[in-house]
C-alpha cells in the first residue's frame, strides 16, 4: 500500500459528460501529480501541484482541469469527454517538488467513455 | 525536450534465466534516471534510481541498472528471474532543472514462464 488513495477505482460514462477523479496523497506529502496511462500513448504527465499551487503542466487538454485543496487532496476534472479519454488515470505524491525523491502512486482510476 | 525509449514492448523469458530491459534517453542536460515497476492491477512502485555517484545501482530484489552517459542508456538487468518478477517495467527521466515531473517510457512487459 503506497498510502495514496484514488477514487473511484472504475468509472463508466458517456461521451460529452463530465467526471471528477479524486486523490488523497500520502500523509505529509505536499506534491501531487496526475498521469494518464493509455495503450497507445503510454504514461503521460498531465499536471503537478505543490502545496496548493500549480507547479508544472504537461500534456493536459484544455477540457481537463485540476486543483489541490488546503487539505492537500487533489481533484482532476475531465469534461466534454471523448472516446479517446478512456484511460487509467494515476495520481502520485511526493514529499516535495524536487524529483530526487520518490513518487508514490495510487492504484489508479480506470475511466471508460462509451 | 527529454524523451525515453524502451525498445522492447514485451520480453518473455523462462524462470531462472537472465534478463535485460533496455532504456535509452535523450536530454541536453544532466539527468536523474529511474526504473518503476507495475504489478497487475497496481500502481507504479520505484524499483531503483540513479542520481549521482556510482553508475551501477541496485534494488533490494536483485535488479541492477547501469547509467551509461556516452550511450545515454540505463538498462535494467537481473541475472536470474522469478515468476514473481512478471510485471511491466517503466524507465523514467527527470532533469536537474525539472519542476518535479518524470518523463516515462512506454514500458516493457516482462513475462516469466516456468
Amino acid at each position: 500500500d503506497s498510502g495514496v488513495t484514488q477514487t473511484p477505482k472504475h468509472l463508466i460514462t458517456a461521451t460529452g459528460q463530465r467526471v471528477t477523479l479524486r486523490c488523497s496523497p500520502r500523509s505529509g506529502d505536499l506534491s501531487v501529480y496526475w498521469y494518464q496511462q493509455s495503450l497507445d500513448q503510454g504514461l503521460q504527465f498531465l499536471i503537478q501541484y505543490y502545496n496548493g499551487e500549480e507547479r508544472a503542466k504537461g500534456n493536459i487538454l484544455e477540457r481537463f482541469s485540476a486543483q489541490q485543496f488546503p487539505d492537500l487532496h487533489s481533484e482532476l476534472n475531465l469534461s466534454s469527454l471523448e472516446l479517446g479519454d478512456s484511460a487509467l488515470y494515476f495520481c502520485a505524491s511526493s514529499v516535495d517538488a524536487a524529483i530526487t525523491g520518490e513518487l508514490f502512486f495510487g492504484e489508479g482510476s480506470r475511466l471508460t467513455v462509451l | 525536450a527529454q524523451s525515453v525509449t524502451q525498445l522492447d514492448s514485451q520480453v518473455p523469458v523462462f524462470e531462472e534465466a537472465p534478463v535485460e530491459l533496455r532504456c535509452n534517453y535523450s536530454s541536453s542536460v544532466s539527468v536523474y534516471l529511474f526504473w518503476y515497476v507495475q504489478y497487475p492491477n497496481q500502481g507504479l512502485q520505484l524499483l531503483l534510481k540513479y542520481l549521482s555517484g556510482s553508475t551501477l545501482v541496485e534494488s533490494i530484489n536483485g535488479f541492477e541498472a547501469e547509467f551509461n552517459k556516452s550511450q545515454t542508456s540505463f538498462h535494467l538487468r537481473k541475472p536470474s528471474v522469478h515468476i514473481s518478477d512478471t510485471a511491466e517495467y517503466f524507465c523514467a527521466v527527470s532533469d536537474w532543472g525539472s519542476q518535479g515531473n518524470l518523463i516515462f517510457g512506454k514500458g516493457t512487459k516482462l513475462s516469466v514462464k516456468p
